[in-house]
């Protein structure tokens, strides 16, 4: 099946500064990419789409300016989170479609502010 | 009413039977169904896919999909410690816009 890299897998952070984690479909290219956030004994919940080439598409209660999200190009998201802090604290997880409906998943990024 | 619904368990059964993971959706135009697995702290990964009503099956797996009542479920046939997981229901309400529900824990007990 189709390959999401996503990097780091952790981070431990300070309040206040800022994390980039990157998304990347390995061997297919991915005009859209979706940003997950998962907190401890509950579901993923919809951050934000990404589209390659304009501006990501985020859901209600997500701070855009807060979670910067940039699709570059066809095989590359970003997800900043900007002046983190304790309650950003999350399991972070992207995935891409390599066809009409599958989605594959990379494999998270467990962040941690202190 | 949320859009996924499934009971968050935990759900406990004696390896080598069956589990029976249930979820209804809330949009009734949504055409594409999916069950994922996931191990703690860990990404989940697609087990199952179904688009049209019936069985399909695949291994230990089968998915039932019946659109009529907006039901879709995973049985796991002779369930093993290995599939001790939580287990995500998935639907797609239009183009690549997808939706979980909240997860429900099984526990095979050897």
């Amino acid at each position: 099946g189709a390959v999401v890299s996503q990097h780091p897998s952790w981070v431990i952070c300070k309040s206040g500064t800022s994390v980039k984690i990157e998304c990347r479909s390995l061997d297919f290219q991915a005009t859209t990419m979706f940003w997950y956030r998962q907190f401890p004994k509950q579901s993923l919940m919809l951050m934000a789409t990404s589209n390659e080439g304009s501006k990501a598409t985020y859901e209600q209660g997500v701070e855009k300016d807060k979670f910067l999200i940039n699709h570059a190009s066809l095989t590359l998201s970003t997800l900043t989170v900007t002046s983190a802090h304790p309650e950003d604290s999350s399991f972070y997880i992207c995935s891409a479609n390599s066809g009409p409906t599958e989605a594959f998943f990379g494999q998270g990024t467990r962040l941690t502010v202190v | 009413q949320k859009e996924v619904e499934q009971n968050s368990g935990p759900l406990s059964v004696p390896e080598g039977a069956i589990a029976s993971l249930n979820c209804t959706y809330s949009d009734r135009g949504s055409q594409s169904f999916f069950w994922y697995r996931q191990y703690s702290g860990k990404s989940p990964e697609l087990i199952m896919s179904i688009y049209s009503n019936g069985d399909k099956e695949d291994g230990r797996f089968t998915a039932q999909l019946n659109k009529a009542s907006q039901y879709v479920s995973l049985l796991i046939r002779d369930s093993q410690p290995s599939d001790s997981a939580t287990y995500l229901c998935a639907v797609e309400k239009n183009n690549n816009d997808m939706r979980f529900g909240a997860g429900t824990r099984l526990t095979v007990k050897p």
